[in-house]
């Protein structure tokens, strides 16, 4: 079975554009987890989405959004990029988002802001 | 709000050795599941251990077992016969049964095995 995947891996973006993330889950699985990585915040939570519905968002400003499609594939929206968005945007599925089932996570896109 | 510190920036363990990474968390919840989460240089991050707060025992996976003391809050993870491919930075996360979709994660342990 494939494992979860991001594209694009790399991304260099300028300050004021906006950029698109995509993560495809694994087959099966509808639950879909945003995280951002940085060195300086670690680990924090985005948004989650379920069977085509946000369920959970983490404290992120409005630039910050995404959706889920009906084969579950996600996408997340970065507008108006800002210097400090730089980072790995990880995400992570799940067959339902329940509290014991194991998330699978991609293998990241960094992304870096000039 | 939920918090997860990991107070162990660093670490590092001779190999076949044994090492403990630390794990300390704050939830007015009673339903909870704590996970560790290990990430290789440049590589996904992938599940190591998981344990149900409602399970007294202890888990374990073969050389990887932990230490959850629900009282205290404290969720430490013993690494048994370390290997060289135990190097790698080791998260320590907390995820609800109401707010399941969201992990909440410690800043992270880097772990490094000396031959």
């Amino acid at each position: 079975k494939a494992g979860v995947t991001q594209t694009p891996r790399y991304l260099i973006k300028t300050r004021g554009q906006q950029v698109t993330l995509s993560c495809s889950p694994i087959s099966g699985h509808r639950s879909v987890s945003w995280y951002q990585q940085t060195p300086g915040q670690g680990l924090q939570f985005l948004f989650e989405y379920f069977s085509e519905t946000q369920r959970n968002k983490g404290n992120f400003p409005g630039r910050f959004s995404g959706r889920q499609f009906s084969n579950s594939r996600s996408e997340m929206n970065v507008s108006t990029l800002e210097l400090g968005d730089s980072a790995l945007y990880l995400c992570a599925s799940s067959l339902a988002g329940g509290g014991l089932e194991t998330q699978y996570f991609g293998p990241g896109t960094r992304l870096l802001v000039l | 709000a939920q918090t997860v510190t990991q107070s162990q920036p660093e670490m590092s363990v001779q190999e076949a050795e044994t090492v403990t990474l630390s794990c300390t968390y704050d939830t007015s919840e009673s339903d909870y599941y704590l996970f560790w989460y290990k990430q290789p240089p440049s590589r996904q991050m992938i599940l190591v251990i998981r344990q149900e707060a409602y399970k007294q025992q202890n888990a374990t996976e073969n050389r990887f077992s932990v230490n959850f003391q629900k009282a205290a809050k404290s969720f430490s993870l013993k690494i048994s016969d370390s290997q060289l491919g135990d190097a790698a930075m080791y998260f320590c996360a907390y995820r609800s049964n109401t707010n399941a979709g969201k992990s909440t994660f410690g800043d992270g342990t880097t772990l490094t095995v000396k031959p």
